[in-house]
């Protein structure tokens, strides 16, 4: 069974700051890997997601994550935080069920950006 | 168009209630998604439809949690006799896709269950 570890249950950084945000994941096949963000009382949103190709993935508001297959990581980044950044970020992989896939998610990141 | 809608968006249940929660996927997805988010964790999976046809039900806790899509569009997550421990955030997904992991979800808002 693939799982995903999410280092960090918050992550406080100052605006314009470096973002990162770091997940680790297992998986005995080449997995799926995403990354979404939850606003509060909100669903989840997708940042971004790895599925073959570019090992560097780029994704909306400016965040970009680079799947490590040696290190098993797939970490996001940001160069620059803005407020509008502050919300929760589960990273998740793509694992086969009994009746096909479902993802498996961290247990999420909580992001706070001070002005 | 519309996104993934969820209803009620509040429930509040006295232990030993029933109570069924809706999902109204985007139209046309094939696949849907039911999750449930505790407080401060990340969704976990329960149950996974393509179609009208529950695919996987591995992650449903216990028999008191039934869920069906009879006509392959509408979801209904139902919980009977309701406990403490299911007080949590439950959340509709959907896709477009069947059968492959690499296509993106799209989540609902939840549906905030309180049993007291």
């Amino acid at each position: 069974a693939q799982s995903v570890t999410q280092l960090g249950s918050h992550v406080s950084v100052s605006e314009g700051a470096l973002v990162l945000l770091r997940c680790n994941y297992s998986s005995s096949v080449p997995p799926y890997l995403f990354w979404y963000v939850q606003y509060p009382n909100q669903g989840l949103q997708l940042l971004l997601k790895y599925t073959t190709g570019a090992t560097l993935v780029k994704g909306i508001n400016g965040f970009e994550a680079e799947f490590k297959k040696s290190e098993t990581s797939f970490h996001l980044t940001k160069p620059s935080a803005h407020m509008s950044d502050a919300a929760e970020y589960f990273c998740a992989v793509s694992d086969r069920g009994t009746g096909g896939f479902k993802t498996i998610f961290g247990a999420g990141t909580r992001l706070f950006v001070k002005a | 168009g519309a996104g993934v809608s969820q209803s009620p968006r509040y429930k509040v249940a006295k232990r030993g209630q029933d109570v069924a929660l809706r999902c109204d996927p985007i139209s046309g997805h094939v696949s849907l998604f039911w999750y449930q988010q505790a407080l401060g964790q990340g969704p976990e999976f329960l149950t996974y439809f393509q179609n009208e046809a529950q695919l996987d039900k591995s992650g449903l806790p216990s028999d008191r949690f039934f869920a069906e899509r009879p006509e392959g569009s509408v979801s209904t997550l139902k919980i009977q006799r309701t406990q403490q421990e299911d007080s949590a955030v439950y959340l509709c997904a959907s896709s477009s896709a069947a059968g492959t992991g690499s296509y993106e979800q799209y989540f609902g808002p939840g549906t905030r269950l309180t049993v007291t």
